[in-house]
């Protein structure tokens, strides 16, 4: 099992430009969560995708926007790249089990984006 | 609505000495805690989680955590600190509900340990 895989590794960017990354769940995972790590700080919730749509949002622009493919895997975009949006992102997913509740997440090594 | 407070942003120990990690929570639902920690460069690695059952739970690597609703904390120890325990850990409280999935973090806590 590969885990959460996530591409690309690293990511430099100018301001103004449009980015896309990529995230391989876990085998048998259906739920996938993307989060803004910045530096010295604690992850923050971006938005999660279930069964191909958005099922919670965090407090973040539309700029940012994202996709989840039949085969589970997803995207995450964000446009008109600004210098704050240099963080790592990291992408998690988690299994949707009886009741509505989440088992817990695994995280993919990130993809750290720097935007000049 | 949830949030979580990580008390102390840096924690140093000496090496086989007892390490305390403390975390606070706010939740709106029955929450779901966990700790993770995150190694230089490297991913989060989950150490130990708490859904409804024992409020004493055991992780990996040593670590146990306890919950206690009355002080809604859930604090993270571990009896004998190791070099290689040195990282960023992070307390996070995710709503045990129907649609539940958007987890809140704390700021970490960086734990030196000396040798």
């Amino acid at each position: 099992d590969a885990g959460v895989t996530q591409s690309p590794t690293h990511l430099i960017k100018t301001r103004g430009q449009q980015v896309t990354l990529r995230c391989s769940p876990k085998s048998g995972h259906d739920t996938v969560s993307w989060y803004q790590q910045a530096l010295g700080q604690g992850p923050q919730f971006i938005f999660q995708y279930y069964e191909e749509e958005e099922r919670q949002r965090g407090n973040f622009p539309d700029r940012f926007s994202g996709h989840q493919f039949p085969n589970y895997s997803s995207e995450l975009n964000v446009n008109a790249l600004l210098l704050g949006d240099s963080a790592l992102y990291l992408c998690a997913s988690s299994l949707l089990i009886a009741g509505g509740s989440y088992n817990e997440q695994f995280f993919g090594p990130g993809t750290r984006l720097t935007v000049l | 609505a949830q949030s979580v407070t990580q008390l102390d942003s840096h924690v140093s120990v000496s090496e086989g000495t007892p390490v305390l990690l403390r975390c606070n929570y706010s939740s709106s639902y029955s929450p779901s805690l966990f700790w993770y920690v995150q190694h230089p460069n490297k991913g989060l690695q989950l150490l130990l989680k708490y859904t409804s059952a024992a409020t004493l739970v055991k992780g990996i690597n040593g670590f146990e955590a306890e919950f206690k609703k009355s002080e809604t904390s859930f604090h993270l120890t571990k009896p004998s600190a190791h070099m290689s325990d040195a990282a960023e850990y992070f307390c996070v409280v995710t709503p045990r509900s129907t649609n539940a999935g958007k987890s809140t973090f704390g700021d970490g806590t960086t734990l030196t340990v000396k040798p």
